[in-house]
């Protein structure tokens, strides 16, 4: 079945630290890739998205994801957290054709930022 | 510019009622998507519409419906209420031009089921 898995649940780091969270996806063909991330209290907004071109993007706030095409993955990275990245991160996929609007979303990552 | 709004904030309801839940979004945005939001299944795609039309539509039983206005506006219906539609429901807009535009999301109708 098609899906979009994210490995990690829950995430603990202190600040500075680096972060890595995955993302794999099961669809075949083209498609476009998202991150958004709810901080608490707040909406779900975008930080990236891939549909084309350089597989390395960069997003809001630091952020930056690789798309591995061969690995069917979509990891968001960031050099060093801060606090106030303390967040759920979802990772998303839009089939493109085969699912039109449509967006597939992982379970989502929560991210925990500690001084 | 004002962000998609969706009123109400929260519902609560009985089993067998229905509800209707409403979505405005951004100003010059034509699609709106509905997504149901659970901490077991995560965040499922409902259906999009795009200019009055079902454009596409999720894995969800014929209770959840929906329709759009020509002013964009979206309304979603839920009837017969069961315990598992306790959810949190989103709706997010975007122009609707080109897949995989971004998707803007508002607060969501926290939607509780007795």
């Amino acid at each position: 079945a098609q899906s979009v898995s994210q490995h990690n649940h829950h995430v603990i780091l202190s600040e500075a630290a680096s972060l890595e969270l995955g993302c794999n996806y099961s669809y075949g063909g083209t498609v476009n890739l998202f991150w958004y991330v709810q901080y608490p209290g707040q909406h779900l907004q975008l930080l990236l998205k891939y549909f084309s071109g350089d597989p390395l993007v960069k997003g809001i706030k630091g952020f930056e994801a690789e798309f591995i095409k061969s690995k069917f993955s979509f990891n968001l990275r960031k050099p060093s957290v801060q606090w106030s990245d303390t967040a759920e991160y979802f990772c998303a996929v839009n089939a493109g054709s085969n699912s039109g609007y449509a967006l597939n979303f992982g379970k989502g990552t929560s991210l925990l930022v500690t001084p | 510019k004002a962000g998609v709004t969706q009123t109400p904030r929260y519902l609560i309801k009985t089993r067998g009622q229905q509800v209707t839940l409403s979505c405005s979004p951004i100003s010059g945005h034509r699609s709106v998507s509905w997504y149901q939001q659970t901490p077991g299944q995560g965040l499922q795609f409902l259906f999009e519409y795009f200019s009055e039309t079902q454009r596409n539509k999720g894995n969800f039983p014929g209770r959840f419906s929906g329709r759009q206005f020509s002013n964009s506006r979206s309304e979603m219906n839920v009837s017969t209420l069961e315990l598992g539609d306790s959810a949190l429901y989103l709706c997010a807009s975007s122009l609707g031009d080109t897949l995989g535009d971004e998707q803007f999301f508002g607060p969501g109708t926290r939607l509780t089921v007795l």
